[in-house]
């Protein structure tokens, strides 16, 4: 059961481009909406993330865009550069502790051209 | 400051086996997590360990299980080893009401 629904699965940007990955969820006790960055061979680095008490929260080339009533949330990557070829995973847990499990979309491939 | 440690970075077992991965949480940190990242998808969550205690547990076997000591290290144990538990395991650490996890590399199995 797929609770957390990702797209793209892959996109290709030109370097100075704008990378947008989409993210759907269903559970409506989700809280806590992060975004992962994995690099082949590294475990996911938390890249940005954000509550839905929120719309929108920007951290340097990086925001995240949050629609709750249409359970809809994504990723903008502002002036992609090659080195933000990675992986990118979209995630979600519940109400309560950010330490709650969080339940990951199926990942967006990024590659940035120069 | 080092970060989630995980060993061994590589592990090949022959189905049926059994097996055990290690990971040792970022400093300050006392909560660890497993999933699984099956090749091209998003990572599983398995089970989280609180307080040397499974707190709690996804869509997994009992096949898979635990145990987290008092320095708040932890291992993973999976029996009877299946070509289909072929994938990265990764291990996560947090504080509860941190906001967030800090992963591991990870430990890549590979069951023939």
């Amino acid at each position: 059961q797929q609770q957390v629904k990702q797209s793209p699965q892959s996109l290709i940007v030109q370097k100075g481009g704008i990378s947008i990955i989409n993210c759907a969820y269903e559970n409506t006790a989700f809280d806590y909406f992060p975004w992962y960055q994995q690099f082949p061979g590294k475990g996911p680095a938390l890249l940005i993330a954000i509550r839905p008490d929120v719309s929108e929260k920007k951290e340097g080339r990086f925001t995240i865009s949050f629609n709750k009533s249409a359970k809809q949330f994504s990723l903008h990557i502002m002036d992609s550069q090659p080195g933000d070829s990675a992986t990118y995973f979209c995630a979600a847990s519940p109400r309560g502790a950010a330490g709650n499990k969080l339940t990951f979309g199926g990942g967006t491939r990024v590659l940035v051209k120069p | 400051d080092a970060g989630v440690t995980q060993s061994p970075t590589h592990l090949i077992k022959t189905r049926g086996q059994q097996v055990t991965l290690r990971c040792s949480p970022k400093s300050g940190h006392d909560t660890v997590s497993w999933y699984q990242q099956a090749l091209g998808q998003g990572p599983q969550f398995i089970f989280q360990y609180y307080e040397e205690e499974e707190r709690q547990r996804g869509n997994f076997p009992d096949r898979f299980s635990g145990h987290q000591f008092p320095n708040y290290s932890s291992e993973l144990n999976v029996n009877a080893l299946l070509l289909g538990d072929s994938a990265l395991y990764l291990c996560a650490s947090s504080i509860p009401g941190s906001g967030g996890y800090t992963f591991g590399s990870g430990t890549r199995l590979t069951v023939v």
